[in-house]
């Protein structure tokens, strides 16, 4: 079952910060997050692992609520080339899939 | 390294043609997976394999989708008849382990296929 994405949309100026949402309504192993660009295959971000602690890249960050099945990617002092779409995927039984969220498309102006 | 090798990488075909769309996993995985982008439908899962074996194939629409996978460096997705509403990206996405248990792998996906059917 697809995980829920929230916001759909987020516009932000340059060093602001903004939060990403997902949800599931099964209890999850993990949940990995990918940004798109525009035209652009999704491109790994991080993974959150079941009783796993939290992990950043660069400064995005990510954190991983197991027994509320929710994830929240956090975008701290947001650049220019944070915009895109940013997908949660999301597995849930051990069975090597992902089911993905319908995104959060990011734009960051100057 | 090169990365997951997707082609062709635009294909636009009449309605009712067949379609075969193709892919290189980066050497050593052992998981490839095929997805489906539209704006209605999101990335969609069409199927999945395991050292060349078909594991799981819920996701195909129909019996006009094929995927198969001769060797572990290769796969094909085929349309046979293509209909206008096959329009979309295909993604190739391999992965050296299951993405599942808790491991810490994940999936690298290529670069995609645009599939226009007219």
């Amino acid at each position: 079952q697809q995980p829920v994405q929230s916001p759909q949309a987020v516009i932000l100026r340059e060093g602001e910060d903004a939060v990403i949402n997902c949800s599931s309504s099964k209890a999850l192993y993990s949940v990995h997050w990918y940004r798109q660009k525009h035209g652009e295959a999704p491109v790994f971000l991080m993974i959150l692992l079941k009783g796993g602690e939290q992990k950043g890249h660069e400064k995005i960050s990510a954190s991983f609520n197991e027994k509320k099945q929710q994830s929240s990617l956090y975008l701290t002092a947001s650049q220019l080339s944070y915009s895109g779409t940013y997908f949660c995927g999301t597995e849930g039984g051990g069975d090597y899939k992902l089911s993905f969220g319908a995104g959060t498309t990011v734009t960051v102006r100057a | 390294d090169a990365g997951v090798i997707q082609s062709p990488r635009h294909e636009v075909t009449e309605m009712g043609q067949e379609v075969t769309l193709r892919c290189k996993p980066i050497s050593g995985h052992d998981y490839l997976f095929w997805y489906r982008q539209t704006m209605m439908r999101g990335l969609e899962l069409l199927i999945y394999f395991n050292n060349n074996v078909p594991i799981d194939d819920s996701g195909m629409p129909e019996d006009r989708f094929s995927a198969k996978m001769p060797n572990a460096s290769f796969s094909t997705l085929k349309i046979q008849p293509s209909e206008p509403r096959d329009s979309a990206v295909y993604f190739c996405a391999s992965s050296p382990r299951g993405t599942g248990l808790q491991t810490q792998e994940t999936q690298y996906f290529g670069p995609g296929t645009r599939l226009l059917v007219l």
